[in-house]
């Protein structure tokens, strides 16, 4: 089977900087993915690695391992804007393009 | 604005109601699902369309009832609902790619069941 497993809750102050892991295992494998969902709102995506390694996109940047089965997303520079869930997800085995997703962690960002 | 759209965006219904949940993606995808989300849970996949064909269903109870008539619309229809069968009712659409797919989300319905 497919599971992910990411930190329940995770807390920082503005201007800091969050990383939120994600471990995962599957059989096989078509990258990691990231979401963000504001309480109450709908999940939209952050960004997407198939290969190893950083990918940037303002101050969000996600980073993959593969050989770890390992990835985390970094936020940079908080702010209060921040605060939601955010889930990492990695494509089922079949070939319905079904997505499993984390458990989500909850990012409380504090003034 | 994701290009994915539901209506209604709230709901309120008795347990002897029906009613019809309605997402239309306005992105030439080919793909749709519905996902349930309770409160501080994470996202229940319940059904995936692929070319109009259900090629998923997660044992979810007969009393949701999907419909996909084309590619570009989605039915969730209801009925006989329980209490617990309140939640988020979130739509999203892909595009097949033969990789990972990018999902993008409706904004939801926000259903009670009384």
């Amino acid at each position: 089977g497919q599971s992910l497993e990411q930190p329940s809750e995770v807390t920082a102050v503005e201007g800091a900087i969050v990383q939120i892991n994600c471990t995962y295992q599957t059989s096989g494998f078509y990258g990691l993915s990231w979401y963000q969902q504001h309480d109450g709102g709908a999940p939209t995506f952050l960004s997407y690695n198939a290969l190893d390694g950083l990918e940037e996109t303002g101050r969000f940047s996600s980073f993959l391992s593969r050989s770890d089965s390992y990835g985390y997303l970094l936020l940079q520079e908080l702010q209060m804007k921040d605060s939601a869930s955010y889930f990492c997800a990695v494509r089922d085995e079949g070939n319905t393009g079904k997505l499993i997703f984390g458990q989500g962690t909850t990012l409380q960002v504090k003034p | 604005e994701t290009g994915v759209t539901q209506t209604p965006r709230h709901l309120v219904m008795g347990m002897t109601n029906k009613k019809s949940l309605k997402c239309e993606q306005h992105l030439g995808h080919n793909a749709m699902y519905w996902y349930k989300q309770s409160a501080k849970k994470p996202l229940e996949l319940m059904f995936v369309y692929s070319l109009e064909e259900r090629v998923e269903n997660n044992s979810v109870p007969s009393r949701f009832s999907p419909e996909c008539p084309n590619s570009s619309h989605l039915f969730l229809h209801l009925h006989t609902l329980q209490p617990e069968d309140s939640a988020l009712y979130l739509c999203a659409s892909s595009q097949s790619t033969g990789g990972q797919e990018t999902q993008y989300f409706g904004p939801g319905t926000r259903l009670l069941v009384l």
